[in-house]
Order: structure tokens, then sequence, then C-alpha cells
């Protein structure tokens, strides 16, 4: 089955320090991805998207994301955490040239941003 | 733009009740989609929309639960009877027809309780 993967549950770090939360594909074909955070009893907001061009996406909140096909992952990246940033993240995809606008998430990951 | 709109924002009902939840998309969007979140199961996808037609509701757990969308500004989740396994966080998110990569917009959830 197409499915992404976001392999850890919990990723810690500094404020002021380099973050990377992982996901990783498998889907056929070269599909759109997706990242979108969820703060605190909110619904899950929008950061960024990979269609086609540059491997690195930038989005908001300072968040960028990194494409590799090789690889089969779109890791999300900041370089500099906020306690701020302390959330839940998801990554996604839905499929290029399919006929729905249907998103398939992975489980998500918690960020947490020590001050 | 008011964003997707969801309503109750909490919901605290006894086994057995019926239980309707609302939502209205942003003006525009042809795609609606229906999510459950629990601690357990995570981000499920239940069931969407195109054009007000349901498309896909195979995510839709049992006969008790009944969507319907009966106009491009407004739908409806309706869980009868509700049982205590069905406590959860539902959201809504809508899109753009036939762009799969557009992004999906989420509503701020209904907080489900059933005592």
């Amino acid at each position: 089955a197409q499915s992404v993967a976001q392999p850890e549950d919990q990723v810690n770090v500094a404020e002021g320090n380099p973050l990377t939360v992982k996901c990783t594909y498998s889907v056929s074909g070269n599909p759109y991805l997706f990242w979108y955070v969820q703060y605190p009893n909110r619904g899950l907001q929008f950061l960024l998207k990979y269609i086609t061009g540059d491997n690195l996406v930038k989005g908001s909140y300072g968040f960028e994301a990194e494409f590799n096909k090789s690889q089969t992952s779109f890791h999300l990246k900041k370089p500099s955490a906020l306690v701020s940033d302390s959330a839940l993240y998801f990554c996604a995809f839905s499929l290029r040239g399919g006929a729905t606008n249907k998103l398939i998430f992975g489980t998500g990951t918690l960020l947490a941003v020590q001050p | 733009d008011a964003g997707v709109i969801q309503s109750p924002r909490h919901e605290v009902t006894e086994m057995g009740q019926e239980v309707t939840l609302r939502c209205k998309p942003i003006s525009g969007h042809d795609y609606l989609f229906w999510y459950r979140q629990t601690m357990m199961r995570g981000l499920e996808l239940l069931i969407y929309f195109n054009n007000n037609v349901p498309i896909d509701d195979s995510g839709m757990p049992e006969d008790r639960f009944s969507a319907k969308m009966p106009n491009a500004s407004f739908s409806t989740l309706k869980i009868q009877p509700s049982e205590p396994r069905d406590s959860a966080v539902y959201f809504c998110a809508s899109s753009r027809s036939g762009v799969p990569s557009y992004e999906q917009y989420f509503g701020p959830g209904t907080r489900l309780t059933v005592t």
C-alpha cells in the first residue's frame, strides 16, 4: 500500500538548535508531498508542499523541507528551533495525476523544543 | 476569509444519543473531507465529497455514522446512536477541486465526548 512513514514518535531539541523531523514515502510515481502542523487544541495547518522543481521548499514560520528522490524522503527542517515550534507535525502525500484531492497522512511526530 | 467553520466546538452527550456535527467549507472549495483524530488511531479519513457528492466513505466506521452535503456550503456528520468509543476530535477540511497539489484547509475541530 502507498504510504508515508514518520519513524519518530517524538523529537526533542533545545531552543536555538537546528531541528529535523523525518518523513519517507512509499508511493509509485512522483507524489505531491506536504507538511502540516497541529498546535494543541487546533486543527491542522498547512506548512509547505513539494510539487516540482527545486528540491528545497520553503514554507511558513521559517520551516523548509528537502525532497530527496533517491532516498524517497521529505524531511522537515528549521535552522534554529523556537519553543513555540512545539507541536505535532504530519507528513502527507497526494497522487500526481490522481483524480481526487485525497491526502494520505503519516502518523505524526511530536516536536518538543526545550527552553 | 473565515476559513473552515465547524460547530459545535465541544459536544458532550450520553451514550445512545444522536450527535450532529456541522461544517461550512471555504467558499469556492469543491472538496470536503471529514476526519477523526484519537490518540489510539491517529488521524483517520472518514469520508469525502466532491461537488456535494460522496466519493469515498470507506473510512466510515459503521452504519451508525452518516454524512451529508446538501449544498456547497454545508455538510453534516451524524452519529446515531453514539457510543463512548466515538469520543474523539472530528475535523472537517476543504480543498479546491481538480488540483491534487492544492492543500487542504482544516477547521478547528469538534471535540466529542460520549459518556
